[in-house]
């Protein structure tokens, strides 16, 4: 079966500090892969998703920046942090099939810039 | 553009009441897919329910049915004798037909507290 590991799960840094969090899917080949995120009272929004390796598509401009340098394995990473990327931040993969393919989350990070 | 509205913020019954979360959404897509997930405190997301845009059949799957109305865009999700254990935050989604990937537009999300 498939699973999806995401860490850390909690994570508190200072202003302009660096940030990687890290996704890994296993049981699966080629998925596709995304980062959300999930501001306090607001909905999931959309950050980046990943068809394959390499392949990376930005919804949003932002300070962070995402990475696929493995088939499975997905990263988000920030060189400075800014206040406003507290949230809860979470991975996800869908089967390469399609657009009714439903997303998989991993638990989640939550991240707190202080 | 795509949108899902769910208008109720925070739900609170008593337990064995039953209860419905709303749905609204927009979409110009004539094929797209809408989801439910749950939010659980413990913070991950859970799949529930997978509805493609040419079923409009209600579905049931034990305390948890489904209604699917095209006529007036609405998606909504009913549990019947609610328990503690379904307190969670619920997320409606609509997909978005743009090839090879699972583009989720996801609602703000509705905290449903149930009471013993």
């Amino acid at each position: 079966s498939q699973t999806i590991h995401q860490w850390p799960a909690t994570l508190v840094q200072p202003v302009g500090s660096p940030l990687s969090l890290e996704c890994t899917v296993e049981g699966t080949s080629n998925p596709n892969l995304y980062w959300y995120r999930q501001a306090a009272g607001r909905g999931l929004q959309l950050l980046f998703y990943s068809v394959g390796i390499g392949q990376i598509s930005s919804e949003v401009p932002q300070n962070l920046s995402a990475s696929r340098p493995q088939d499975r394995q997905f990263i988000l990473s920030s060189k400075k942090l800014l206040l406003s990327d507290s949230g809860f931040y979470l991975c996800a993969w869908s089967s390469p099939a399609g657009y009714n393919s439903p997303l998989h989350f991993g638990n989640g990070t939550r991240l707190t810039v202080t | 553009a795509q949108k899902v509205t769910q208008a109720q913020t925070e739900i609170s019954v008593v337990e064995k009441e039953d209860v419905t979360l709303d749905c609204v959404y927009e979409t110009r897509d004539t094929t797209y897919y809408l989801f439910w997930y749950k939010q659980p405190p413990s913070g991950e997301l859970v799949f529930l329910i997978r509805r493609n845009s040419f079923d409009e059949q209600n579905e049931i799957s034990g305390r948890y049915s489904w209604n699917f109305q095209k006529s007036t865009s609405s998606f909504n999700f009913t549990i019947t004798a609610s328990q503690v254990v379904d307190s969670a935050v619920y997320f409606c989604a609509l997909s978005e037909v743009s090839g090879a990937n699972s583009k989720l537009t996801f609602g703000k999300g509705i905290t449903l507290s149930v009471r013993p």
